[in-house]
């Protein structure tokens, strides 16, 4: 099915240092979710984003809806130990459908 | 409250087997879905059920059979598995008024013998 280019896919950095990732489509999206992922367990959602150009943070977590609503960004600043895992946008295309893309992933790890 | 419970959290089942996978939320969502997650891919969507209607099927093969008993109960059959059926399977809810964030419950972890 249809994926959501999602860059980059795996980084590996040191305790401490920002970290950016971005979610891009074809597709104008109505919807951005971030989620995180630890292994075995369900994406817990980090933070929702509904206008374009919408700046959202939680934490030391901050999103933001692109302002041609094809693409997203997550940033996580001073990273921690606990931040490692894989990070998944997903987007609503259009209102009304309960369809939801999701990116292929960016793999995070952090380095003591 | 923004939990989704998913029953049981492991399940082993050989490919004759018949098992049951369940799933319940109490956020008042109208949306409930079924993913299929293989390890270090994203969640496939197989099914969603939007008041308590099933409104998408992936495609997924007719050994999968979901029920939605009420609004906020989900359930997934299983029948005459294969083992590469073996999987994270998650359900997950969407859809309060003004909202669409979905939610997912911790996964079932099934492995077909």
């Amino acid at each position: 099915g249809q994926q959501l280019n999602q860059s980059p896919q795996s980084m590996f950095i040191q305790e401490g240092e920002d970290v950016s990732m971005n979610c891009t489509s074809s597709s104008i999206f109505n919807t951005w979710l971030w989620y995180k992922q630890d292994p075995g367990e369900g994406p817990v959602l980090l933070i929702a984003l509904y206008k374009a150009g919408e700046l959202t943070s939680n934490g030391r977590l901050t999103a933001q809806f692109g302002i041609t609503r094809k693409d997203s960004f997550l940033n996580i600043s001073a990273s921690i130990p606990s931040d490692v895992g894989i990070y998944f946008c997903a987007g609503l295309p259009t209102s009304g459908t309960y369809k939801y893309i999701f990116g292929t992933g960016t793999r995070l790890k952090v380095l003591a | 409250d923004t939990e989704v419970t998913q029953t049981p959290k492991h399940l082993v089942m050989g490919m004759t087997n018949k098992k049951s996978l369940k799933c319940e939320q109490h956020m008042g969502h109208r949306a409930m879905y079924w993913y299929k997650q293989k390890a270090k891919k994203p969640p496939e969507l197989m099914f969603v059920y939007s008041y308590e209607k099933l409104s998408i099927n992936e495609s997924v093969p007719s050994r999968f059979s979901p029920e939605c008993p009420n609004s906020s109960l989900l359930n997934l059959h299983l029948h005459a598995l294969q083992p590469e059926d073996s999987a994270l399977y998650l359900c997950a809810s969407s859809g309060s008024v003004g909202s669409y964030e979905q939610y997912f419950g911790p996964g079932t972890r099934l492995t077909v013998t």
